[in-house]
C-alpha cells in the first residue's frame, strides 16, 4: 500500500531564508509525486509534479522539488521565502499504473514565515 | 480563470440527517473527485468518478455515501445518515484527464455534525 510521510508538522523560518519541506513515500509500484499548497480558506493548489524525466522539478512561486528514488523522497525547497509563502503544504502520490487519479496525501506541513 | 466551486461553504446538521454537498467542476473536465479532511488529520481520498461511474472508492466511502452528476454541471456528494465522525472539510476536485493532469480543488465545504 502507498503512504506518504511529511516529517515536519510545522516549519518556522524567517523571511528571505531558504526552506526545505520533507516528504517521503512508500510504494511498491511506480508513482507520480505532487506538492500542493493550501492558503487559508482556499482549496489546494498544485505547486509542482513529478511524472518522469528530470528528477529536479520546478514549480510555481519559485519552489522546486527533487525526486530521489533510492531514498523514496520528494523534498520541496525554496531558496528565499516570502511572508506570502505562509501556508499549509501537502505532498501527495498517485499510482503509475491503473491510475484512477486517486491522490494519497501526507499529513501536511505548516510553513510559517516570520518577518 | 476557471475554478471549482463548492456550496455551501459551511453546513451544520444533526446526526442521522441527510446532507448533500454540491460542487461545480471546471466545465471541460471529465474526471471528478471527493476528498475529506478531518480537523488535524490528512486529506483523504473518498471517490473518483468518470463517465457517470465510480472509478475507485476508498474504505471510507461506504453505503452511506453516494455521488451523482445530475445535470452535466454539478457533482454532488450525498451522505444518507450523518454520523458525528463525518464532521470534516470536504473537497471536490476535477481534472481534464486522469493520469498526468492536475487536479483542481474547490475551497471546500465544512460539514459539522451535531
Amino acid at each position: 500500500a502507498q503512504s506518504v510521510t511529511q516529517l515536519d508538522s510545522q516549519v518556522p523560518v524567517f523571511e528571505e531564508a531558504p526552506v526545505e519541506l520533507r516528504c517521503n513515500y512508500s510504494s511498491s509500484v511506480s508513482v507520480y509525486l505532487f506538492w500542493y499548497v493550501q492558503y487559508p480558506n482556499q482549496g489546494l493548489q498544485l505547486l509542482l509534479k513529478y511524472l518522469s524525466g528530470s528528477t529536479l522539478v520546478k514549480g510555481i512561486n519559485g519552489f522546486e522539488a527533487e525526486f530521489n528514488k533510492s531514498q523514496t523522497s520528494f523534498h520541496l525547497r525554496k531558496p528565499s521565502v516570502h511572508i506570502s509563502d505562509t501556508a499549509e503544504y501537502f505532498c501527495a502520490v498517485s499510482h503509475g499504473s491503473g491510475n484512477t487519479g486517486k491522490l494519497i496525501f501526507g499529513q501536511g506541513t505548516t510553513l510559517q514565515v516570520k518577518p | 480563470e476557471p475554478e471549482v466551486t463548492q456550496t455551501p461553504s459551511h453546513q451544520v446538521t444533526q446526526m442521522g440527517q441527510e446532507v448533500i454537498l454540491r460542487c461545480v467542476p471546471i466545465s471541460n473536465h471529465l474526471y471528478f473527485y471527493w476528498y475529506r479532511q478531518i480537523l488535524g488529520q490528512k486529506v483523504e481520498f473518498l471517490v473518483s468518478f468518470y463517465n457517470n461511474e465510480i472509478s475507485e472508492k476508498s474504505e471510507i466511502f461506504d453505503d452511506q455515501f453516494s455521488v451523482e452528476r445530475p445535470d452535466g454541471s454539478n457533482f454532488t456528494l450525498k451522505i444518507r445518515s450523518t454520523k458525528l465522525e463525518d464532521s470534516a472539510m470536504y473537497f471536490c476536485a476535477s481534472s481534464e484527464e486522469v493520469l498526468l493532469d492536475e487536479q483542481f480543488f474547490g475551497p471546500g465545504t465544512r460539514l459539522t455534525v451535531l
